[in-house]
């Protein structure tokens, strides 16, 4: 089963308005973390915001807001103001597990939404 | 500056051929990740290190092996086992303060 889900493979928003990236994900696990992380064409992975499972508010860094509705298991991304610089591939991803614990802790990925901002 | 570098940028391999990706991280981070990227895909992990001398098996390790000799490398061998290997490879470090990444190497099969 995807643990990450992204299901806008693209979106289209005009530059200066606020514009919502959709994520949701499933766990089994009361602790884990989620990203997201801008990619853009060079293939560097940018990192823009983090939530932790048990954080009581909402992460911003920014421009950028995480939308974190636990019990829907979802973690949308807001940014506003979009700038033409945004346009960029956007990646939501999870770690299970927290700070203290052991195992992989590896980053599971959604597939991906690429934001076009348009002057 | 404290990061993570990945040589080559790109690469091309032929048919049959092993290459290996080189990692290198001067972050003193202790877990190492490699992943793949296909075009317009997440990233699916590959291999992952929790410390030196010790690795362990992702989702997609099959026609791929590694090494963790030293704690600031992390190379990744991409071997002639493995049938599709053109794609973008990313290395990654986990510490207290969250996850960096390499700039990536491309890999083309010619």
């Amino acid at each position: 089963a995807q643990k990450i889900t992204q299901t806008q493979p693209g979106m289209f928003v005009q530059e200066k308005e606020a514009v919502t990236l959709d994520c949701t994900y499933d766990t089994s696990d009361p602790s884990y973390g989620l990203f997201w992380y801008k990619q853009p064409s060079s293939g560097e992975m940018i990192f823009l915001i983090y939530q932790g499972s048990y954080d009581q508010q909402n992460a911003t860094e920014g421009r950028y807001s995480l939308n974190f509705q636990k019990a829907r298991k979802s973690a949308n991304l807001v940014i506003s103001a979009s700038q033409l610089g945004d346009s960029a591939m956007y990646f939501c991803a999870m770690r299970e597990g927290g700070p203290g614990d052991t195992g992989r802790r590896a980053l599971t990925f959604g597939s991906g939404t690429r934001l076009q901002v348009q002057p | 500056d404290g990061g993570i570098t990945q040589s080559p940028k790109y690469l091309f391999r032929k048919e049959g051929q092993n290459v290996t990706l080189s990692c290198e991280q001067n972050l003193n981070h202790d877990a190492m990740y490699w992943y793949r990227q296909d075009p317009g895909q997440g990233l699916r992990l590959i291999y992952y290190s929790q410390i030196v001398n010790d690795f362990q098996k992702g989702d997609i390790a099959e026609g791929y092996s590694v090494s963790r000799e030293k704690k600031e490398s992390f190379p990744l061998t991409v071997t002639s086992a493995q049938k599709n290997p053109t794609a973008f490879y990313l290395c990654a470090s986990r510490g207290n303060y969250g996850y960096t990444f390499g700039s990536g190497t491309r890999l083309t099969v010619v």
